[in-house]
């Protein structure tokens, strides 16, 4: 398998922008998660999906940030306006309910985001 | 809520014993996991502990008391390769983790 895999690496837009960002889980992963990393705040859960289902959108700042699963295979995040202080890099990581104290979550490479 | 506690910053030598510990304060616990970050890289799995004890993998070995919320990993012969950022995360739920703030090492010679 390919691992976790983000795009775009890295995104450089500017303020009031529109941004999505992209990730495709590893086959048979069954919970995906969508975390935010700066070095003021360390790495923060934004959300996280269960078979393709939200289950806890509670770290998700505020309403310009959304995120869908259509599929087993296909997760976004969206935000919309974009602001300065939302420049950081956005992880995405998957597991496997049975396997994860085995291999812990996969992280993705990242995408790290500059709004200017 | 969840509190997890870890030293900003830790220095040591090359071929020395380096331990970082983590003290946690959660509502319900599922196991703790401990991830290894090189700057500008993605966390990567070390281990994971849910029962008390010591856990040991090669150069590598973590340890859990659930009673006393403390957890720490130890790193036996260091390498220079083992700076990085150490992150210490706890399930608190099936599936959710909430990361430390993480121990940045640096390996000297």
């Amino acid at each position: 398998d390919a691992g976790v895999i983000q795009s775009p690496r890295h995104e450089v837009t500017e303020m009031g922008q529109e941004v999505t960002l992209r990730c495709k889980p590893i086959s048979g992963h069954d919970y995906l998660f969508w975390y935010r990393q700066t070095m003021m705040r360390g790495l923060e859960l934004l959300i996280y999906f269960n078979n393709n289902v939200p289950i806890d959108d509670s770290g998700m700042p505020e309403d310009r940030f959304s995120a869908k699963m259509p599929n087993a295979s296909f997760s976004t995040l969206k935000i919309q306006p974009s602001e300065p202080r939302d420049s950081a890099v956005y992880f995405c990581a998957s597991s496997q309910i049975w396997t994860a104290s085995v291999t812990g979550y996969t992280f993705g490479s990242g995408t790290r985001l500059t709004v200017v | 809520g969840q509190n997890i506690d870890q030293p900003t910053e830790m220095t040591a030598t090359e071929g020395a014993i380096v331990q970082i510990n983590c003290t946690y304060q959660t509502s319900g616990f599922n196991g703790l996991f401990w991830y290894q970050q090189h700057a500008g890289e993605a966390p990567t799995f070390l281990s994971y502990n849910v029962l008390d004890g010591l856990e040991e993998k090669g150069r590598f070995s973590s340890f859990l008391s659930r009673s006393k919320g403390y957890s720490y990993l130890l790193l036996k012969e260091l390498q220079m390769k083992d700076s990085a950022s150490y992150l210490c995360a706890v399930s608190t739920n099936a599936g959710k983790s909430t990361f430390g703030d993480g121990t940045t090492l640096t390996v000297k010679p």
